[in-house]
């Protein structure tokens, strides 16, 4: 089975810009799963999704928003781009059927430069 | 709201070695599960092993067991006959419903 993978790998923008993480969960996983890794403020959870809905939040500003298709697959936005927002951004896809019970599974990640 | 410490910042092993890595966690939930991940150098989120809050015994995988006190809310991770390639970050996660609390993570070092 292919893992989770994540578009693009790397990405670099300006201040003020927006932009879109895109993340392909695990065949049959239907919950997918956001996090913001930053050295100084660590693995962060930003929000969870499945079956089109978002199921928990994080405690991240409204510039952070995301939504997932009818085939599981996710994407994450940032609007009006912040330098703070620089960060390792992680997906994680799992079952979600099992109230927590499933093991999330993680891609490899965007790499967001903020300038 | 939920907690996970990582007292350790960095550890030290020589290979053919073993070592335990620590964790604790706060919570009020009873219902719950835990996990050691490792993310090496190229920043791939690996699960390492998970254990279930409501099972006693510990959960163990080849090398890697986990020593699970559920009274003293603690989570240790020993990794036996260290090989170079357990060279990595390691952080404890403590999961309730779909969002996973992540500690600060233990740098591991492999001394050949």
């Amino acid at each position: 089975k292919a893992g989770v993978t994540q578009t693009p790998r790397y990405l670099i923008k300006t201040r003020g810009q927006q932009v879109t993480l895109s993340c392909s969960p695990i065949s049959g996983h239907r919950s997918v799963s956001w996090y913001q890794q930053t050295p100084g403020q660590g693995l962060q959870f930003l929000f969870e999704y499945f079956s089109e809905t978002q199921r928990n939040k994080g405690n991240f500003p409204g510039r952070f928003s995301g939504r997932q298709f009818s085939n599981s697959r996710s994407e994450m936005n940032v609007s009006t781009l912040e330098l703070g927002d620089s960060a390792l951004y992680l997906c994680a896809s799992s079952l979600g059927q099992s109230k927590g019970a499933d093991t999330q599974y993680f891609g490899p990640g965007t790499r967001l430069t903020v300038l | 709201a939920q907690t996970v410490t990582q007292s350790q910042p960095e550890m030290s092993v020589q290979e053919a070695e073993t070592v335990t890595l620590s964790c604790t966690y706060d919570t009020s939930e009873s219902d719950y599960y835990l996990f050691w991940y490792k993310q090496p150098p190229s920043r791939q989120m690996i699960l390492v092993i998970r254990q279930e809050a409501y099972k006693q015994q510990n959960a163990t995988e080849n090398r890697f067991s986990v020593n699970f006190q559920k009274a003293a809310k603690s989570f240790s991770l020993k990794i036996s006959d260290s090989q170079l390639g357990d060279a990595a970050m390691y952080f404890c996660a403590y999961k309730v419903n779909e969002k996973l609390t992540f500690g600060t993570g233990t740098r591991l070092t492999i001394i050949p």
